[in-house]
């Protein structure tokens, strides 16, 4: 498989550095938004996911933000590494649907300098 | 455990021909899912079912596009005729209902690229 390609919001770091995702959705009443990463030539993989009703989550070098306010959504990694280049995609998700309907959005393609 | 498994990797077809996509979801999961992927529209499901049963195929395009679950380790998605514009990398994944596990949480196979001349 390949990841959607060319024409893709592009964020370059160098290693080391934080790198900030960031996505705007539209639908208030998703009841969790997530981030998943897809590296070339691979299916996407779940990253992190927050309820509706937090504000912050963290993982293992990620933080997920999420500001209903603006209807906005950040992924922070710390101390990015080569390894973390990939195209990141935020989703949401809704009780209605019983959690199985992921909505997509467009992708960010993150690129990490050595 | 292998993960989902998909294939063929890649298919090269010519316009009018039958194209069967096919995937083995990971042992113990009772849902799955085909995505298809592309530049223009991203990532979109296709359909899901749970317990080999089809819940939701609202996203299934045409009348062209089928898909089936016989048992729960194998699903087919086929698209007859196929015609170019169906050109995408298509994905299964899979994930359990227990209790507990990550309600957004899927595992995607490695996807089949499909190309129709």
């Amino acid at each position: 498989g390949e990841s959607v390609g060319l024409h893709l919001p592009t964020l370059s770091v160098q290693e080391g550095d934080n790198s900030i995702i960031n996505c705007a959705y539209s639908n208030s009443a998703s009841d969790y938004f997530i981030w998943y990463k897809q590296e070339s030539g691979k299916g996407p993989q779940f990253i992190i996911d927050i309820r509706s009703n937090m504000d912050k989550r963290q993982g293992q070098r990620v933080t997920v933000l999420l500001n209903k306010t603006v209807k906005h959504l950040s992924l922070q990694i710390a101390a990015t590494q080569p390894g973390d280049s990939a195209v990141y995609f935020c989703a949401e998700n809704m009780k209605n649907t019983g959690f199985q309907k992921l909505v997509f959005g467009t992708g960010t393609r993150l690129l990490v300098s050595p | 455990d292998a993960g989902v498994i998909q294939s063929p990797r890649h298919e090269v077809t010519e316009m009018g021909q039958e194209v069967t996509l096919r995937c083995k979801p990971i042992s113990g999961h009772d849902y799955l899912f085909w995505y298809r992927q592309t530049m223009m529209r991203g990532l979109e499901l296709l359909i899901y079912f749970n317990n080999n049963v089809p819940i939701d195929d609202s996203g299934m395009p045409e009348d062209r596009f089928s898909a089936k679950m016989p048992n729960a380790s194998f699903s087919t998605l086929k698209i007859q005729p196929s015609e170019p514009r169906d050109s995408a990398v298509y994905f299964c994944a899979s994930r359990p209902s227990r209790t507990g596990h990550r309600r957004s949480e899927q595992y995607f196979g490695p996807g089949t690229r499909l190309t129709v001349t």
